[in-house]
């Protein structure tokens, strides 16, 4: 079936610094693909998205490309601020339910 | 983006007792919503999908019976957790779907801290 894969985390940075999130999917057609973002104590926001093929996704810096090759929609950001911490969670909608399918999310910590 | 209210975000019951927790789309129309429990180490967890006018579709291992889920507008759906014990202290979030004719969209509520006591 459908899944998401992500990087485990937590990942600890400190400001300014390059971030990568790695994502990889499996999935049975064309999935559209996401990434949300989890405040302490806070609901999901989108962050970004893409649906199709070598789009590319982009929002408050962060940016991640659509690759069907690699069936991967890794998250990156040139240089991350302390509030950017949060919980990332990758996802995938696809199939005639278009149910989201989620990764599991990885913790950020940003240092100053 | 669309907005997606949840309320209440915290709430305190004593065991035994009943909790009800709204979802409201405030400006589209949301056929589905779909309600997760979110555990403390950040996994997840779909217990269902709510459809407008149809019972909802359960999630393998949730109980129907205790999480009970009501999608009476096409603005609203309900979560109430019957007869609640600690063991159901959680966050609890809420979603609705919004669809185009290209892909599918999902917003999500504040969420709701249950703490059972």
């Amino acid at each position: 079936g459908d899944s998401v894969t992500q990087m485990e985390g937590p990942v600890t940075l400190s400001e300014e610094a390059f971030l990568t999130i790695n994502c990889t999917y499996t999935a049975t057609g064309y999935p559209s693909l996401f990434w949300y973002v989890q405040y302490p104590g806070e609901g999901l926001q989108l962050l970004l998205k893409a649906t199709k093929a070598d789009d590319k996704g982009s929002n408050k810096g962060f940016e991640a490309t659509y690759r069907k090759e690699t069936t991967s929609f890794h998250l990156e950001k040139g240089s991350v601020q302390v509030s950017d911490s949060a919980v990332y969670f990758c996802a995938l909608s696809a199939g005639n339910n278009r149910k989201l399918i989620w990764g599991l999310g990885t913790s950020l910590a940003v240092n100053p | 983006g669309a907005v997606v209210s949840q309320h209440p975000s915290r709430v305190i019951c004593k065991s035994g007792t009943s909790v009800k927790i709204e979802c409201r789309s405030l400006d589209f129309q949301a056929t589905t919503m779909f309600w997760y429990r979110q555990f403390p180490k950040q996994s997840l967890m779909l217990m269902a999908t709510s459809n407008e006018g149809s019972k909802a579709t359960y999630e393998q291992g949730v109980e129907k019976d205790k999480f009970l889920i009501n999608h009476a507008s096409l603005t609203l759906s309900t979560l109430t957790v019957t007869s609640a014990h600690p063991e159901d202290s959680s966050f609890y979030i809420c979603s609705a779907r919004r669809d185009t004719t290209l892909f599918t969209e999902a917003f999500f509520g504040q969420g709701t801290r249950l703490t059972v006591v």
